[in-house]
């Protein structure tokens, strides 16, 4: 069965240090890897997803992510974290059919000036 | 361009009562699905509908009903509520049902259930 692992339910980082979120998957085929970001009293909005090719890929807001197979892992990662970037961030799975996602519990980010 | 509406934004019911969350998108979207978020749990999912005219269970589909009533509705209905499902729904599209397709999300329905 596919599950997804967050490990950490809460990060704080400061207002312009780098952020990065984990994400650990199992699933038995190649998976299709999302990140979303919910904002307070909003709904989801997808950040990046990858299906294949470059292991690296980019998003909206300056986010990028990181496929490493060996490992199980999709982290997303940002440079440079904005004040706007506090919300609560969800990693998910998919097959390549379906679209029958499985998401992660969450990780809330919150961002100190 | 709305995108993915819900009604209502909040509901309070009493256990045992009935009641109907609408979902309606102005994509031209084939899928819709419905997912519950619950705290330390993320988002799971209810039932979907991958086009018009068929519905099928997800993850978590017992205690609700779903009817896609045309291309731009999906409704969830809950016909005996109980305290377990108070959460937060969010209904989503997307325009197919191939993983590649972007699920576009509502602002969600919080619901409590007394």
């Amino acid at each position: 069965a596919q599950s997804v692992t967050q490990p950490d339910i809460h990060i704080t980082v400061s207002e312009g240090a780098s952020l990065e979120l984990r994400c650990n998957y199992s699933y038995g085929a190649t998976p299709y890897l999302f990140w979303y970001v919910q904002s307070p009293g909003q709904g989801l909005q997808l950040l990046l997803k990858y299906f294949s090719g470059d292991t690296l890929v980019q998003g909206i807001k300056g986010f990028e992510a990181e496929f490493k197979r060996s490992q199980s892992s999709f982290n997303l990662r940002k440079p440079s974290v904005h004040w706007s970037d506090a919300a609560e961030y969800f990693c998910a799975v998919g097959p390549q059919y379906g679209n029958k996602l499985v998401f992660g519990a969450g990780t809330i980010l919150r961002v100190k000036s | 361009n709305a995108g993915v509406t819900q009604t209502p934004k909040f509901q309070v019911l009493k256990t045992g009562q009935s009641m109907t969350l609408q979902c309606a998108q102005d994509m031209n979207h084939n899928s819709m699905y419905w997912y519950r978020q619950d705290p330390g749990m993320g988002l799971r999912l209810i039932y979907y509908s991958a086009s018009e005219g068929t519905t099928d269970k997800g993850e978590v589909p017992n205690g609700y009903n779903v009817s896609r009533l045309n291309k731009r509705e999906f409704s969830l209905r809950l016909e005996s509520a109980a305290p377990s499902q108070t959460s937060v729904y969010f209904c989503a599209s997307s325009r197919g049902t191939a993983t590649q397709e972007t699920q576009y999300f509502g602002p969600g329905t919080r619901l409590l259930v007394l």
